[in-house]
């Protein structure tokens, strides 16, 4: 089955700081979201991005489909953006449909 | 606009028992995934529930089930609880099946299996 690798697995940053997060997927698919999940277990829903660029304030993604890779930049960080950031891929057709959550990256942001 | 809501919040079940978790769909979706995320991993997904039919599956046996209701409210039923079965269960809704449609998460609910 398709493996989704997010990298790198922690990262501690000084706030102030800018980040790049890496998600990899081994197969095709159909649609991709970042998230972020707070310490309550909350997942936010960050960036719905199947492809190209999106910005929203600080948080920026690409997606390159055809390489089989996303980012996610975050530019200024905050102690508020500490937390675990899971992509997550779907693949299939009506009746099949899987949806597979990359490793994630812990992020800690230091004051 | 109401979010995905779930309940209960926290449960403890004894090993062998059967338990019931509950989704409410955010307002204007029709379609309701379930996952399951374990301590320290990341969300695996359990099936979804489209027009009240299963629409996919995960690699979970037979014993986790469910249901999705006409208000597109849906139930996730786990019988022989295990004691791997103690995780996070998360419920997600989408506007239309599959390809295109963004999901959202509700709060999840702990489970405990003792």
């Amino acid at each position: 089955g398709i493996q989704v690798e997010q990298s790198p697995p922690d990262l501690i940053l000084q706030e102030g700081a800018n980040s790049t997060l890496r998600c990899n997927f081994s197969d095709s698919v159909n649609n991709l979201q970042w998230f972020h999940q707070n310490p309550w277990g909350q997942l936010i829903n960050l960036f719905y991005i199947p492809s190209g660029t999106k910005q929203n304030g600080r948080l920026s993604a690409t997606t390159v489909a055809t390489e089989r890779y996303s980012l996610l930049y975050i530019s200024s960080s905050q102690t508020t953006d500490s937390g675990v950031y899971f992509c997550a891929v779907e693949q299939g057709t009506s009746g099949t449909y899987k949806y597979i959550f990359g490793t994630g990256t812990r992020l800690k942001v230091l004051a | 606009e109401t979010g995905v809501t779930q309940s209960p919040t926290h449960l403890i079940k004894t090993r062998g028992q059967q338990v019931t978790l509950r989704c409410s769909s955010q307002s204007g979706h029709n379609t309701v995934s379930w996952y399951q995320q374990a301590l320290g991993q990341g969300p695996q997904f359990i099936f979804q529930y489209y027009r009240e039919e299963e629409n996919g599956r995960g690699n979970f046996p037979p014993r986790f089930s469910g249901l999705q209701f006409p208000n597109y409210s849906s139930e996730l039923n786990v019988n022989a609880l295990e004691l791997d079965d103690s995780a996070l269960y998360l419920c997600a809704s989408s506007w239309g099946e599959g390809v295109g449609y963004e999901q959202y998460f509700g709060p999840g609910t702990r489970l405990t299996v003792t």
